[in-house]
């Protein structure tokens, strides 16, 4: 079974300049999560997407934003980059429920 | 607001020692998860703990929960250095909220 896909694995961007970022979750899995991870403020909750409709968002600027599509695959994007939006960004899939999530590989950004 | 506190942050450990890292959280849960991430790598997965009570053991590795106390335990039995790693517990309320993790070196 294939795992979750992030695409792309790199980026580098400017500031002001805009991202996408891509997830395509284990088959069968309707739930996506992300998640951002620095050093400084650890691993902290974006949003989550079930079933094209987001569930659950995390105390993040609306600069991010994020989508799910029918085939559970799900973008985020994030407007007017900031240096501090320099992270790795994190996909999570699961089934729904109290199941533990399974994470692809990550992005990491670079906002210069 | 929940708050999930691990403790210790950083453990150097010796090869067949044991050692316990403990995640405290301050809102009722009984969805508790613990994973691994080696440097530069994303998650794995190590136990979900669904109950009060619940324990899991895989390898050196057995994961306890005491929703009551709001306390779950990561023990590491003889360690090796395979488990070198960083070791987070997250709680699940709506939205997963992670501890800030436990950087782990085990060394010979």
């Amino acid at each position: 079974k294939a795992g979750v896909t992030q695409t792309p694995r790199y980026l580098i961007k400017t500031r002001g300049q805009q991202v996408t970022l891509s997830c395509s979750p284990i088959s069968g899995h309707r739930s996506v999560s992300w998640y951002q991870q620095t050093p400084g403020q650890g691993l902290q909750f974006l949003f989550e997407y079930f079933s094209e409709t987001q569930r659950n968002k995390g105390n993040f600027p609306g600069r991010f934003s994020g989508r799910q599509f029918s085939n559970s695959r799900s973008e985020m994007n994030v407007s007017t980059l900031e240096l501090g939006d320099s992270a790795l960004y994190l996909c999570a899939s699961n089934p729904g429920g109290p199941n533990e999530q399974f994470f692809g590989p990550g992005t990491r950004l670079t906002v210069l | 607001e929940l708050k999930v506190e691990q403790n210790p942050l950083f453990l150097s450990m010796q090869e067949g020692k044991n050692y316990t890292i403990y995640c405290n959280y301050s809102t009722t849960s009984d969805r508790l998860y613990w994973y691994r991430q080696d440097p530069g790598k994303s998650l794995e997965s190590l136990f979900v703990l669904l109950s009060n009570g619940a324990v899991k053991q895989e390898g050196r590795l057995m994961a306890s929960l005491d929703t009551k106390a709001r306390l779950s335990t990561l023990h590491i039995t003889a360690a090796v250095h395979d488990l070198s790693a960083t070791y987070f517990c997250a709680v699940d309320l709506n939205d997963m909220r992670f501890g800030a993790g436990t950087r782990l070196t085990v060394k010979p």
